[in-house]
């Protein structure tokens, strides 16, 4: 079974350009999740979908993010512009219930973004 | 916030036992202890996860307390691939939110 997919892998850009991340999930999660990892810190949760809805995007800066998953499968995460802060690591990671027991997350290798 | 405390850093020599501490001393009756870590360049990765009872899979042990306020991770042979940023976190199953703190920085020695 395939993991969860991300591209870029690496992504550089000066700063005020925009830029977009793909997520791809496990085949029949319903659940998908956007963080953002700083360094030498745990990843963040910015949004979470529950198919093709976003049920807590309290986290999403939303001036300049922005992310969609029209057909309920694969999500885009977007920023513009972009800024020096925003230099991080975006990791993807999808999830499905299995019973009240549990809930795990799947993470895919993420795209780190540097911006100059 | 995170509702667990973890060692920033510890190392381990290859092919001993590691024990990864964890403190989560506020945490509630149907909240579960999960485990992920997250090796260098990777997303994170699940371990194991239990409530009250210890748990054991082809990847770890979980020792859980029996009041419950803290746990410990045990990797019973640790290799140089076990090094990693591992992650403790507690968690109601029906909330999908994960806190993730800073976790503990596993050195596996040669």
């Amino acid at each position: 079974e395939a993991g969860v997919v991300q591209s870029p892998r690496y992504k550089i850009i000066e700063k005020k350009q925009p830029v977009a991340f793909w997520c791809n999930p496990i085949s029949g999660h319903n659940t998908l999740y956007w963080y953002r990892q700083n360094l030498g810190q745990g990843p963040e949760l910015l949004i979470r979908y529950e198919n093709e809805e976003a049920v807590d995007d309290s986290q999403l800066p939303k001036d300049r993010f922005s992310a969609e998953r029209l057909k309920g499968v694969d999500s885009t995460l977007k920023i513009q512009p972009a800024e020096l802060g925003d230099s991080a690591v975006y990791l993807c990671a999808s999830s499905t219930r299995r019973g009240a027991a549990e809930n795990i997350q799947y993470f895919g290798a993420g795209t780190r973004l540097s911006v100059l | 916030d995170a509702k667990t405390t973890q060692p920033p850093s510890m190392d381990c020599a290859e092919g001993r036992a590691a024990n990864l501490p964890c403190n989560h001393s506020t945490i509630s009756g149907n909240e579960y202890v999960y485990w992920y870590r997250q090796i260098h360049s990777q997303g994170p990765q699940y371990i194991i996860h239990g409530l009250k009872n210890n748990e054991t899979n082809e990847m770890a042990s979980l020792i859980i307390t029996e009041d419950r306020k803290s746990s410990t991770l045990i990797l019973p042979h640790a290799t140089l691939r076990d090094t990693a940023v591992y992650y403790c976190i507690v968690r109601e199953n029906r909330d999908d939110k994960i806190i993730f703190g800073k976790g503990t920085r596993l050195h596996i020695l040669p």
